[in-house]
């Protein structure tokens, strides 16, 4: 079974362009997680998708962040305009459905996606 | 709100030594609590979790933690260190009985001397 998948691994734009991170769930999961570990810090909630339905995106930091998850399948994340302090990375995880996330059914993470923003 | 602190950002132990990361949460209800450990270029490991009954658990690769209540602590142990174990660990908690987000502690890098 192949696992959370992020493309790219890494990347480095301009301050003031346009980045678009992807993360592939585990097949069958209806949960997608976002998160993002700044420079060394705690790693932070940003939404949580329940199939193509956002259900909480209480993390997100400001409107330059847009996330979409057509279909329910693969997600997206989109920084436009980058600034300096997204820097940082970027985590995908997913779990199965059901209400009790985290009380009965584990939270895969994908490897993440390094942004540096220069 | 939810919070996990771990106080210790760097630990150095020589390989066979053994290893206790501290973790200590704060949380109004019962906690479900987490140990997540990177190993450079992967994703996020589940090592081993917490939602009741027995306060230590076992997980993979030789860890355990135990509960705390009273401590509000949930520490990761293992008796003897592999060359292997040298990466990040990440405690968190997350909301039991909701499908809601985790919250992660700062992380802890370890490195394991020859």
């Amino acid at each position: 079974e192949a696992g959370v998948t992020q493309f790219p691994s890494h990347s480095v734009i301009e301050k003031g362009q346009t980045v678009t991170l992807r993360c592939d769930p585990i097949s069958g999961h209806d949960n997608l997680y976002w998160y993002r570990r700044v420079m060394g810090k705690e790693i932070k909630f940003l939404l949580h998708f329940v199939k193509e339905s956002k259900q909480d995106e209480s993390g997100m930091p400001n409107n330059r962040f847009l996330a979409e998850r057509t279909g329910g399948t693969y997600s997206t994340l989109k920084v436009q305009p980058a600034e300096l302090e997204d820097s940082g990375v970027y985590f995908c995880a997913s779990s199965k459905q059901g209400a009790k996330i985290f009380g009965n059914t584990e939270a895969f993470f994908g490897q993440g996606t390094r942004l540096t923003v220069v | 709100a939810q919070s996990v602190t771990q106080p210790d950002i760097h630990i150095t132990v020589s390989e066979g030594a053994s290893l206790e990361l501290r973790c200590n949460y704060s949380y109004g209800a019962t906690p479900y609590l987490f140990w997540y450990v990177q190993s450079p270029g992967q994703g996020l490991q589940l090592l081993l979790k917490y939602f009741s009954g027995d306060t230590l658990v076992q997980g993979i690769k030789g860890f355990e933690a135990e509960f705390k209540r009273s401590q509000s602590s949930f520490n990761l142990r293992k008796p003897s260190v592999h060359w292997s174990d040298a990466a990040e660990y990440f405690c968190a908690v997350g909301e039991s009985g909701s499908a809601r987000q985790l919250t992660f502690g700062s992380g802890t890098q370890l490195t394991v001397l020859p």
